[in-house]
């Protein structure tokens, strides 16, 4: 059974930058059938996806993030991590890691979700 | 950006009723090559992360109770309940992944007993 466990702080400052990682278990990130994601929720703005990242390296990020954003794997470690420099108020929201079926991605296991607060 | 646009926001059902949630793509998700529909959707409990419900607008996920059921092509897709059971109580989404890897989710639609 898959499970993804997500770890990182859950405040962090205005201007800094957010980093969350996803450990990996009952499965291998370099499995070529999925891709990892990071999607984030938020009241305003309903889910939105962040960006994915295949077990090649390849990565693919929303555009309206694509300036702030890098994902990367750690395959030794069996994890992947999402890094959103310059965050404001707007980054507030609840991120889930999450694993992609890979050529028509819907998202078939989640992470618990970590609510991340960007206050001074 | 392909926007889905799901109706009702909100909806309460009494137990054992019919529910039926709508989602409106702005552009078309059927891929002619295959024939198939880029459309999923997903159940979301208090708490909880989502749960993939159903692939290509109307493939069940293994698992799922056969009174959840997709259908819909093209860019109009409906989500029904046949008979509601007090645990359906959640918001529920569809995802486009026509435009992928950029996929889009609806704003969601809050299931509740009447």
């Amino acid at each position: 059974q898959l499970q993804l466990q997500q770890s990182g702080p859950r405040l962090v400052k205005p201007s800094e930058t957010l980093s969350l990682t996803c450990s990996v278990s009952g499965g291998s990130i370099s499995d070529n059938n999925y891709c990892w994601g990071w999607i984030r929720q938020s009241p305003g703005k309903g889910m939105e996806w962040i960006g994915n990242i295949y077990h090649s390296g390849s990565t693919y990020y929303n555009p309206s993030l694509k300036s702030r954003v890098t994902i990367f794997l750690d395959k030794p470690k069996n994890q992947f991590s999402l890094k959103l420099t310059s965050v404001t108020a707007a980054d507030t929201a609840e991120y889930f890691c999450a694993r992609e079926i890979g050529g028509a991605p819907r998202i078939d296991s989640w992470g618990q979700g970590t609510l991340v607060t960007v206050s001074s | 950006d392909i926007v889905l646009t799901q109706s009702p926001d909100s909806l309460a059902v009494s137990l054992g009723e019919r529910a039926t949630i709508n989602c409106k793509s702005s552009q078309n998700i059927l891929y002619g090559a295959n024939d198939k529909n880029y459309l999923a959707w997903y159940q979301q409990k208090p708490g909880q992360p989502p749960k993939l419900l159903i692939s290509w607008a109307s493939t069940r996920e293994s698992g799922v109770p056969d009174r959840f059921s997709g259908s819909g092509s093209g860019t109009d897709f409906t989500l029904t309940i046949s008979s509601l059971q007090a645990e359906d109580v959640a918001v529920y989404f569809c995802q486009q992944y026509y435009s992928t890897p950029l996929y889009t989710f609806g704003q969601g639609t809050k299931l509740e007993i009447k």
